[in-house]
């Protein structure tokens, strides 16, 4: 079965920095493109940002560009997104999830995490 | 961007009847040298992370149940619940993958009348 589990969540200071980990099993983690999606309080689902299987090709939210930085590392199967420059309306519950097996980029979200919340206030 | 955009907001439905929930888009999403439509369905219960149901607008993902269905082209899609179940109370969102951003709609809350 594939898993999705985020950590790193928690409270953070408007202008603080904290990063996301999202670690992978159930399927070769180093074929597929990753994302990360996030869902404000009460709000909709919004699209942070991707990365290719290899690292090499990243795409990010203009609302997020310059502030966040999507990274992996295979060997471990981990997923990471370092956020600096916080700001209130980063207030989220942060998805970690899989695109979807075409070996390319642009798709669905087939699997998703249960989410870490990122509450920035203080 | 191409904008998502759901109808009703909120939708009571009896159990046993459908439920029909619209989603349209600022711009195409169908690919014409595909013939595909960039278009998918999600399912969120509460506290609960969203669930893929449909995806190419009409083909059902692996495990959903065939009360599930899709339909529609070009800008105009529709995601049909036939036979309402205490289960399928949730929010449904749409998603346009034709072009990035990728981007949601703003999600119908499906309720038991």
């Amino acid at each position: 079965d594939v898993h999705l589990v985020e950590s790193g969540g928690g409270l953070v200071q408007p202008g603080g920095s904290q990063r996301l980990s999202c670690a992978g099993s159930g399927f070769r983690f180093e074929s597929y493109w990753m994302s990360w999606v996030r869902q404000a309080p009460g709000a909709g689902l919004e699209w942070v940002a991707s990365i290719k299987d290899d690292g090499s090709e990243k795409d990010y939210a203009d609302s997020v560009k310059g502030r966040f930085t999507i990274s992996r590392d295979n060997g471990q199967n981990s997923l990471y997104l370092q956020m600096d420059s916080l700001r209130g309306d980063d207030t989220a519950v942060y998805f970690c999830a899989r695109e979807a097996p075409y070996g390319d980029y642009l798709y669905y979200f087939d699997y998703w995490g249960q989410g870490a919340l990122v509450t920035v206030s203080s | 961007d191409i904008v998502m955009s759901q109808s009703p907001d909120s939708l009571p439905v009896s159990l046993g009847e459908r439920a029909t929930i619209n989603c349209k888009s600022s711009h195409t999403v169908l690919h014409s040298s595909f013939n595909k439509n960039y278009i998918a369905w999600y399912q969120q219960k509460p506290g609960q992370p969203p669930k893929l149901l449909i995806y190419w607008a009409s083909t059902r993902e692996s495990g959903v149940p065939d009360r599930f269905s899709g339909s529609g082209s070009g800008t105009d899609f529709t995601l049909t619940i036939n036979s309402l179940q205490a289960e399928d109370v949730a929010v449904y969102y749409c998603q346009q993958y034709y072009t990035t951003p990728r981007t949601f709609g703003q999600g119908t809350k499906v309720e038991v009348k």
